[in-house]
């Protein structure tokens, strides 16, 4: 299962509300992760199953499914947020990767 | 606190072989699937094996198939990766990681191993 994810990069300011949209090439129901990496660390758990938040992971942060397309919200960007986000397919092996949205401050 | 932590990261020549190994908190261990997942130099993320609970079932990506075993100790909370037949595209940094269960998204990481496959 391919993954696609727009934009590759954006920059935006302090307090804006950013979107990332991963899109599955076939049905992964709502088997869909998102993570946050920053440089030179391990990613980091933000949203499973799609739109539930995982534990300790500020409510900033929100995830949405409509059908194959997958949303990751960043209600309002904070300068910690600077980071690559990823989405993750877990529905059927080989588990897969989107390529990363790199998110920087204008 | 959870911890996973890798060893055994280090330069080979290609064609040669390697083992990682992961040492996981044991409450972690023994109640989550495991996994290996690595990220090439500048590059994205890429999921490579994984094996559940009891180790009855593995999976892994199919540039890897029939080159790396991955397998877990419960006595010792270990996972490990044997590497063999390593090609330069197979380097990388190591992560180990862990999920609850099928479906859901790897919830605990390890700092991570780096793997170079070099003459």
């Amino acid at each position: 299962i391919q993954l696609t994810q727009s934009p590759s990069s954006l920059s935006a300011s302090v307090g804006d509300r950013v979107t990332i949209t991963c899109r599955a090439s076939q049905d992964v129901s709502s088997s869909l992760a998102w993570y946050q990496q920053k440089p030179g660390k391990a990613p980091k758990l933000l949203i499973y199953v799609a739109s539930t938040l995982q534990s300790g992971v500020p409510p900033r942060f929100s995830g949405s499914r409509s059908g194959t397309d997958f949303t990751l919200t960043i209600s309002s960007l904070q300068p910690e947020d600077i980071a690559t986000y990823y989405c993750q397919q877990l529905h059927m092996y080989p588990i897969t990767f989107g390529p990363g949205t790199k998110v920087d401050i204008k | 606190e959870v911890q996973l932590v890798e060893s055994g990261g280090a330069l080979v020549q290609p064609g040669g072989s390697l083992r990682l190994s992961c040492v996981a908190s044991e409450f972690i261990f023994d109640s989550h699937w495991m996994a290996w997942v690595r990220q090439a130099p500048g590059k994205g993320l890429e999921w490579v094996a994984n094996i559940n609970e009891d180790g009855t079932e593995r999976n892994y990506v199919d540039s890897v198939k029939g080159r790396f075993t991955i397998s877990r100790d419960k006595a010792k909370n270990s996972l490990s990766l044997q590497m063999n037949s390593l090609r330069a595209e197979d380097t990388a940094v190591y992560y180990c990681a862990t999920k609850p269960r099928p479906g859901l998204g790897h919830d605990y990481w390890g700092q991570g191993t780096l793997v170079t496959v070099s003459s």
